[in-house]
């Protein structure tokens, strides 16, 4: 069953320890992004990949860190440095590289930092 | 750095009614793409848009691209309580870091029974 995964669901942190939110795919696409979503929001971009081993930050990439270490897989780092982590976070993938091509989502990880 | 803006924020729609979602963006793209998200839920493409002046339509959705390919609407006509959501542009600018895929705030959709 092909598709793009997040986990966990919803999870919860205390202030000050950094936490990483999983995201695999396995639809062999070589693009994957990171969103953030804050309530009644649209989403903003933290980081992006075209290819395995390179990665680029968007518009909101200061207290988060990423790595595309396989083809599958693009962890997103939440650390202490992020002011307001609390959120929801998307991740997704496309096909396309130079071309962009529909993006699917996962179902998100929601982040609450108390 | 590309910014892409949706109006109206908020859409209340009685049933049956016709509205329009506006984007634009501050350069020009690629392409376009629009995605719907229910509520509690996530993203879900709809339509991709390539090509100046583009008019694509699904059922009671029609999409369009500006002819700059700068800006693009979404209209639905006879508005269901299916329609419900929240419905986001993306606008595509591949640079020579790769493609950014950009959304809008997008446009909360409420209808009224």
């Amino acid at each position: 069953d092909g598709g793009i995964t997040q986990s966990p669901k919803y999870l919860f942190r205390k202030e000050g320890q950094n936490v990483t939110l999983s995201c695999e795919q396995n639809l062999n696409h070589d693009a994957m992004y990171w969103y953030r979503q804050d309530p009644g929001q649209g989403l903003r971009l933290i980081y992006y990949s075209q290819i395995v081993n390179d990665f680029q930050k968007g518009d909101i990439a200061e207290g988060y860190s990423v790595s595309r270490e396989k083809k599958e897989s693009f962890p997103l780092t939440v650390t202490s440095a992020q002011k307001n982590p609390t959120a929801f976070y998307l991740c997704a993938s496309s096909s396309g590289s130079r071309v962009s091509t529909e993006a699917f989502f996962g179902q998100g990880t929601r982040l609450t930092v108390v | 750095g590309q910014q892409v803006m949706q109006i109206p924020q908020y859409q209340h729609v009685q049933e049956g009614e016709d509205f329009t979602t506006y984007c634009n963006s501050s350069t020009t793209l690629s392409n376009i793409q629009w995605y719907k998200q229910r509520p509690g839920g996530h993203p879900v493409f709809l339509i991709q848009l390539v090509k100046s002046g583009e008019v694509k339509k699904q059922k009671r959705l029609t999409f369009q691209f500006g002819e700059a390919k700068k800006n693009s609407s979404l209209h639905i006509t006879a508005t269901q309580t299916t329609d419900v959501g929240t419905y986001f542009c993306a606008g595509s600018l591949v640079a020579a870091a790769g493609n950014k895929l950009t959304f809008g705030g997008g446009t909360r959709v409420l209808v009224k029974p």
